[in-house]
């Protein structure tokens, strides 16, 4: 079974604070997305990788950065968190085949204060 | 760009059969998936169409239509463990519609 694990279930930062969201996924995937959920507006997607290094901008990228130095590994950064990025944020990865579904980490929720 | 449409909120009797729908424009498309979502969890993997017509799993059932640019989401014989939101997706850029909140009643 496919694993993608988010390092932190619940996470509480003040305003200001350069924040580090981790996510590591054990299926050799090439493909990784970061997402964020909000009541009323369900899953945004901020940013996703199709390989190391490589890095794409979704639909809401402003006020965030990614990094992808390994395979299996894909950050999503916080440069200076505010209180408008207090949300779940989802992680996930997925084969290049087609057939295959995304998977999805188990998420953190993210207070910012 | 993308734009996928499904309705907010359903309520559905326990026993019964609830069609969810989705509509989507846009200007890539390598197929769609369907995810249930409970409160406070991770989203699970239901279905995914490539092709036009019905794909069945049990009592899960998911319909696509390319040229029209729709899917649905047949659930039958309702238990109250399926209220939930089910989440549309395209796979393009995989992204997705806000998610149908779905209540069973008894």
């Amino acid at each position: 079974d496919v694993k993608v694990t988010q390092s932190s279930r619940y996470l509480v930062k003040r305003t200001g604070e350069k924040v580090f969201l981790e996510c590591v996924q054990d299926m050799d995937h090439e493909n990784m997305f970061w997402y964020r959920q909000d009541p009323g507006l369900g899953l945004r997607l901020i940013y996703f990788s199709y390989d190391v290094k490589m890095k794409e901008k979704g639909d809401i990228p402003e006020g965030y950065s990614v990094s992808r130095e390994k395979k299996e590994r894909f950050s999503l950064i916080l440069e200076s968190a505010s209180t408008n990025q207090t949300s779940m944020y989802l992680c996930a990865s997925i084969e290049v085949l087609y057939n295959s579904p995304l998977h999805f980490g188990n998420g953190t929720r993210l207070t910012v204060t | 760009g993308q734009n996928i449409d499904q309705p907010t909120e359903m309520t559905a009797t326990e026993g019964a059969i609830v069609q969810i729908n989705c509509t989507y424009q846009t200007s890539g498309f390598n197929g769609l998936f369907w995810y249930q979502q409970h409160a406070g969890e991770a989203p699970t993997f239901l279905s995914y169409n490539v092709l036009d017509g019905l794909e069945e799993k049990g009592r899960f059932s998911s319909f696509l239509s390319r040229s029209k640019g729709y899917s649905y989401l047949l659930l039958k014989e309702l238990q109250m463990k399926d209220s939930a939101s089910y989440l549309c997706g395209i796979r393009d850029k995989l992204t997705f519609g806000t998610g149908t909140r779905l209540a069973v009643r008894p």
